[in-house]
């Protein structure tokens, strides 16, 4: 079946310092849409971005990502981390043909930013 | 807009006991999804409805697990006879079809605790 795996559980960064969260998914499906939530300490996930189309770069609030199907890829970026950043982000997704709006939930990655 | 709702916010049951979740989704939204929030497991997909109607709930404990749409205003997520591993953090969240882009808005999610 469809999965997603985020490596890490926690990461822990200076502030300044360039962040990145690893995403890899696994899919049958030829459309796949790859998601960023992020959520904050006491509140529900929101959505940071989202792509499907491969090699593009997207980005919103100072993060980005690429979605490379080759490598089955969604890795989250930022070039300095505040410390507003830290949050639980989870990388998701879904088919855009198929089932269109499930989406399957990395185990998520804490993200934790120090003066 | 109100966004989603959930009640309660907080809920302890004793072992056994029966447990029900409501959920009211955005208005205009015609799919609402229920995920259930752990540490260790993350966000995991139990079931979906579009429309009102079932679409996907494998992600359901069958035996003591269901979940209704009675409405397109309001959706319930049942537990009966309630274990300690059914303690999370249960999420309602909905989104629109037509269009969709598989963007998820989530409700602040109901606590569960089984003592």
């Amino acid at each position: 079946g469809d999965s997603v795996t985020q490596t890490e559980g926690l990461v822990t960064l200076t502030e300044g310092l360039p962040v990145m969260l690893n995403c890899t998914y696994q899919t049958i499906y030829s459309n796949p849409f790859l998601f960023w939530y992020v959520q904050h300490l006491n509140e529900s996930p929101r959505l940071l971005l989202k792509s499907f189309t491969d090699n593009k770069r997207t980005e919103h609030q100072g993060f980005h990502a690429t979605l490379h199907k080759s490598s089955s890829s969604f890795h989250l970026q930022k070039s300095s981390a505040q410390l507003s950043d830290s949050a639980l982000y989870y990388c998701a997704l879904s088919d855009m043909n198929y089932n269109q709006g499930k989406l399957i939930f990395g185990q998520g990655t804490k993200l934790s930013i120090k003066p | 807009n109100a966004g989603v709702i959930q009640t309660p916010r907080h809920k302890v049951t004793g072992k056994g006991q029966e447990a029900t979740l409501w959920c009211e989704p955005i208005s205009g939204h015609s799919a609402v999804f229920w995920y259930r929030q752990t540490i260790v497991q993350g966000l995991e997909f139990l079931t979906y409805f579009r429309n009102q109607a079932p679409i996907d709930d494998s992600g359901m404990p069958k035996e003591r697990f269901s979940a209704q749409m009675p409405n397109q205003s309001h959706s319930t997520l049942k537990i009966q006879s309630t274990q300690p591993q059914d303690s999370a953090v249960y999420l309602c969240a909905s989104s629109a079809h037509r269009g969709n882009t598989g963007q998820l808005y989530f409700g602040e999610g109901s606590k569960l605790t089984v003592l």
